[in-house]
């Protein structure tokens, strides 16, 4: 079955600099998720979004930014990046909002690095 | 606002010994209720789930029971491998809920 997508895997970056995280949901779902684990941390909830439009916000911060497409990948765009930035990023998606038991998918995740 | 709470860890077990990692839960309404999974520099595997009260989710040997009058959600498992040597997360989600909320995790370490 096919599972959530996200891209890059790894990702170098340098202090101030910006990057961007893709996830492709699986197919038909409708809304996406992004969380921020930093070492040693548990999962915590960045934003989401459903039907393109965003649904919640967690503990994001103003440099970083996202959006979902029409043909419903998100991306999570990050800028003037810190040490602190460096963490493991998950995506995962589900099937609407509505439906009862709308369990999260979860994909692999894009490790960051910020030197 | 909703909250897990889960065991704090290291939990450290010889092979075959019985395991038990505590969470419990607080909620507005009714969530479904997961365990998952993460093994070293790997992200997170579904392991078990219950979506209502009473309901037990199982799977390769680890069971959890959705217990209401007690707000838990104990993690089991009758004899553990070195193999399930990872980090434990418990984790809730509302019924129309957009986020998932995680326990701090509980890592475990099977010694042979």
């Amino acid at each position: 079955a096919a599972g959530v997508i996200q891209s890059p895997r790894h990702l170098i970056k340098e202090k101030r600099e910006t990057a961007t995280l893709k996830c492709y949901p699986i197919p038909r779902h409708d809304t996406v998720y992004w969380y921020q684990q930093g070492p040693g941390q548990d999962p915590q909830f960045l934003i989401s979004f459903y039907e393109k439009m965003q649904s919640d916000k967690g503990s994001i911060p103003d440099r970083f930014s996202a959006q979902q497409f029409s043909d419903y990948h998100s991306e999570l765009n990050m800028s003037s990046l810190e040490l602190g930035d460096s963490a493991l990023y998950f995506c995962a998606s589900s099937l609407g909002v509505t439906v009862i038991n709308n369990e999260q998918f979860f994909g692999p995740g894009t490790r960051l690095t910020v030197l | 606002g909703d909250s897990v709470t889960q065991m704090e860890g290291p939990v450290t077990l010889s092979e075959e010994a019985f395991l038990t990692i505590n969470c419990t839960y607080t909620a507005t309404g009714y969530p479904s209720l997961f365990w998952y999974v993460q093994y070293p520099g790997e992200g997170l595997q579904l392991l078990l789930k219950a979506t209502k009260a009473d309901d037990k989710g199982s799977n390769k040997g680890f069971e959890a029971t959705y217990r209401k009058e007690t707000t838990s959600f104990h993690l089991e498992k009758g004899s553990v491998q070195v193999s399930d040597s990872a980090v434990y997360f418990c984790a809730s989600l509302n019924t129309g809920g957009f986020k998932t909320i995680f326990g701090a995790g509980t890592r475990l370490f099977v010694k042979a």
